[in-house]
């Protein structure tokens, strides 16, 4: 079974930081999903990496597949950013997801 | 994009009744879909996998004939919380597989069902 690590745990940050969030898994993978879930619960898958690295407005994520490490970066960070990002990866095939325990993001004005 | 969605997205029950989830894909077909669940400060932890027209596929340490899983068609997937106690009061998301892209492994997810037991 896939042991899923995430850090920091939590992380309060300044308007305007670079954010890192980090990832790291035990057994080779065919995804790696970085979501982000916001006080209410719900969930927003952000990306669906399997090699190299992915750009969606300020959201980065890198994926290093020989050392089982992905990152999630948040450039210009704002309020709105403030929500749990959780690291998840897949076997492949009809597997469910495993889930790290969630960075808590807060990021102050 | 797709949509998932849940039904109901809260609800508050007595202990020793039954509850019924709703996972509906709204706008694509799934034959598999996974119902995870969520304690307070704790991580998803995948519970089962749904597989349209046959039997679901339960985790380690999840009950079967507490938690009966029917996946009738392919936008739909119930989970029924059979005999509720407290200790079952969590978060329950699901989430679903698109058939129709090229990348199995993508899920979409639902908003999440928060169940309390009183």
């Amino acid at each position: 079974k896939n042991e899923v690590e995430q850090s920091p745990q939590n992380l309060t940050a300044q308007e305007g930081e670079f954010i890192t969030i980090n990832c790291s898994y035990s057994v080779g993978i065919s995804a790696l999903h970085w979501l982000q879930q916001h006080p209410g619960g719900g969930i927003v898958s952000l990306f669906m990496l399997s090699s190299g690295k992915k750009k969606h407005g300020r959201l980065i994520a890198t994926i290093n597949i020989q050392e089982k490490h992905s990152s999630l970066h948040i450039t210009a960070s704002h309020p709105r950013d403030s929500a749990v990002y959780i690291c998840a990866v897949s076997g492949g095939g009809a597997d469910g997801l495993t889930f790290g325990k969630g960075t808590h993001l807060i990021i102050q004005p | 994009g797709a949509v998932v969605s849940q039904h109901p997205s809260w609800v508050i029950c007595k202990s020793g009744t039954s509850v019924k989830i709703e996972c509906r894909s709204l706008d694509f077909q799934a034959t598999t879909m996974f119902w995870y669940r969520q304690f307070p400060k704790q991580s998803l932890m995948l519970m089962a996998t749904s597989n349209e027209g046959s039997k679901a596929t339960y985790e380690q340490g999840v009950e079967k004939d507490k938690f009966l899983i029917n996946h009738a068609s392919l936008t739909l997937s119930t989970l029924t919380v059979t005999s509720a106690h407290p200790e079952d009061s969590s978060f329950y998301i699901c989430s679903a597989r698109d058939l129709g892209t090229g990348a199995p492994d993508t899920q979409y997810f639902g908003p999440g069902t928060r169940l309390t037991v009183l």
